[in-house]
């Protein structure tokens, strides 16, 4: 089946610095990613759409100037959260479709803790 | 507006069956997908409908009408471990999903 690798599973980092965290199609191409964040005892929050070779798609209220998207190739999106602050603390996960009517490959997660 | 409502939490006893609710609200339609997640997990895969009907997947079953807007996930022989949020989602027009907040799911011994 289709697998989704997120990277790193778990970081820690200062208030002030930047940490980019990276989602990889690992059998197949995915020409959308979607950034998913999640607070404690919260819903998965969509906070933009990656889409290979053209800019990112971003939910309204989510700042693209700190939260900084690549999709450089079919298999490979980034996403930087820069200048973190420690209400950036949250869980970000990945995922990709496979197909309009595929059902959502999810990434492992990433839980971000700004100190 | 486009809107997924489902129950906040339920709680169950272990060897039992629960329904998990979900009435949904979007522009257009092109399926209804529910996820397990378990605390600090991302979401898993449990099931898919875009036809009217139930779909049977071994102790779990999800059932759609289109005519109601409304699903529910079925879930029989309850284990421990399927304690955990129930995510509903709906596919709209735009192939974009929306989420429900998800069910808490509490199974008791």
């Amino acid at each position: 089946g289709a697998v989704v690798s997120q990277h790193p599973s778990w970081v820690i980092c200062k208030s002030g610095t930047s940490v980019k965290i990276e989602c990889r199609s690992l059998d197949f191409q995915a020409t959308t990613m979607f950034w998913y964040r999640q607070f404690p005892k919260q819903s998965l929050m969509l906070m933009a759409t990656s889409n290979e070779g053209s800019k990112a798609t971003y939910e309204q209220g989510v700042e693209k100037d700190k939260f900084l998207i690549n999709h450089a190739s079919l298999t490979l999106s980034t996403l930087t959260v820069t200048s973190a602050h420690p209400e950036d603390s949250s869980f970000y996960i990945c995922s990709a479709p496979t197909g309009d009517w595929s059902p959502l490959h999810f990434g492992n997660g990433t839980r971000l803790t700004v100190t | 507006g486009q809107n997924i409502d489902q129950p906040t939490e339920m709680t169950a006893t272990e060897g039992a069956i629960v329904q998990i609710n979900c009435t949904y609200q979007t522009s257009g339609f092109n399926g209804l997908f529910w996820y397990q997640q378990h605390a600090g997990e991302a979401p898993t895969f449990l099931s898919y409908n875009v036809l009217d009907g139930l779909e049977e997947k071994g102790r779990f079953s999800s059932f759609l009408s289109r005519s109601k807007g409304y699903s529910y996930l079925l879930l029989k022989e309850l284990q421990m471990k399927d304690s955990a949020s129930y995510l509903c989602a709906g596919k709209d027009s735009n192939y974009q999903l929306i989420w429900g907040a998800g069910t808490k799911l509490i199974i008791k011994p």
